[in-house]
C-alpha cells in the first residue's frame, strides 16, 4: 500500500529540547516536503526536497532543519523548539508536483512545545 | 507572491443538494491546481488535479473547473451525502518551483 508514514503522531515537549519528526515513503518518490498547519493560516511549506541531497526552503523555514540522505526518508529537525512551533505537521511526497502527479500526505504529527 | 483564497470558510447544506466550493488565486502563472479533502485529525487526500491547459476534471460526483485567466476554480459536488462532510482545500503550483500554495479551506457539513 502506498504510504507516507510520520512518527511520532503526537508529542509534547519542552522548550529547547531537540526533537526529530521522521517521515518515510514507500513509493520511490523524488519529491518530499514538510508543511505546518495552523488555524486561520492554512498549510504553509517549511522545506522541500526535489531529490536526494537536494533541499530548499519553503515559506516558513526558520527554526527547522531537514536532511535527505536517502530517497525514502525526509526527517524534520527542531534543534531548539519554541512554543510558536506548536502546530500540526504534515509530510508529503510525489513524483513531482509540477508534472501532474498525485501528492500523498502523511497522517500528521501533533506537536506541542511548552 | 501567490495567494489562494477560499470563501466561505464554512458551509452547511442538506443532504442530497448539489453544491459549489470556490477557490481564487492571484497569480495565473500556474502549472496546476489541486483539490484536497481533509477529515478531522487526518492528512490530506487528493481529489482532483487540473493542469493549467485543462478547463475541468471529473471524478464520480465531483467536478472541478479552472479559469486560469480569472484566477478561479470551483469544485462541484453533486447529490451531497453526509460522508462528504470534511474540509476541502485547494492548492496551486506555480511555474518555476515545486511549491504548493494552499487556501485556508472550506469546512463542509452535510446535514442528514
Amino acid at each position: 500500500e502506498a504510504q507516507v508514514t510520520q512518527n511520532p503522531r503526537y508529542l509534547i515537549t519542552v522548550t529547547g529540547k531537540k526533537l526529530t519528526v521522521t517521515c518515510s515513503q514507500n513509493m520511490n518518490h523524488e519529491y518530499m516536503s514538510w508543511y505546518r498547519q495552523d488555524p486561520g493560516l492554512g498549510l504553509r511549506q517549511i522545506y522541500y526536497s526535489m531529490n536526494v541531497e537536494v533541499t530548499d526552503k519553503g515559506d516558513v523555514p526558520e527554526g527547522y532543519k531537514v536532511s535527505r540522505k536517502e530517497k525514502r526518508n525526509f526527517p524534520l529537525i527542531l534543534e531548539s523548539p519554541s512554543p510558536n512551533q506548536t502546530s500540526l505537521y504534515f509530510c508529503a511526497s510525489s513524483l513531482g508536483t509540477n508534472s501532474g502527479n498525485t501528492i500523498y500526505f502523511g497522517e500528521g504529527s501533533w506537536l506541542t512545545v511548552v | 507572491k501567490q495567494e489562494v483564497t477560499q470563501i466561505p470558510a464554512a458551509l452547511s447544506v442538506p443532504e442530497g443538494e448539489n453544491l459549489v466550493l470556490n477557490c481564487s488565486f492571484t497569480d495565473s502563472a500556474i502549472y496546476n491546481l489541486q483539490w484536497f479533502r481533509q477529515d478531522p485529525g487526518k492528512g490530506l487526500t487528493s481529489l482532483l488535479l487540473i493542469q493549467s491547459s485543462q478547463r475541468e476534471q471529473t471524478s464520480g460526483r465531483l467536478n472541478a473547473s479552472l479559469d486560469k485567466s480569472s484566477g478561479r476554480s470551483t469544485l462541484y459536488i453533486a447529490a451531497s451525502q453526509p460522508g462528504d462532510s470534511a474540509t476541502y482545500l485547494c492548492a496551486v503550483t506555480n511555474f518555476g518551483n515545486e511549491k504548493l500554495t494552499f487556501g485556508t479551506g472550506t469546512r463542509l457539513t452535510i446535514i442528514p
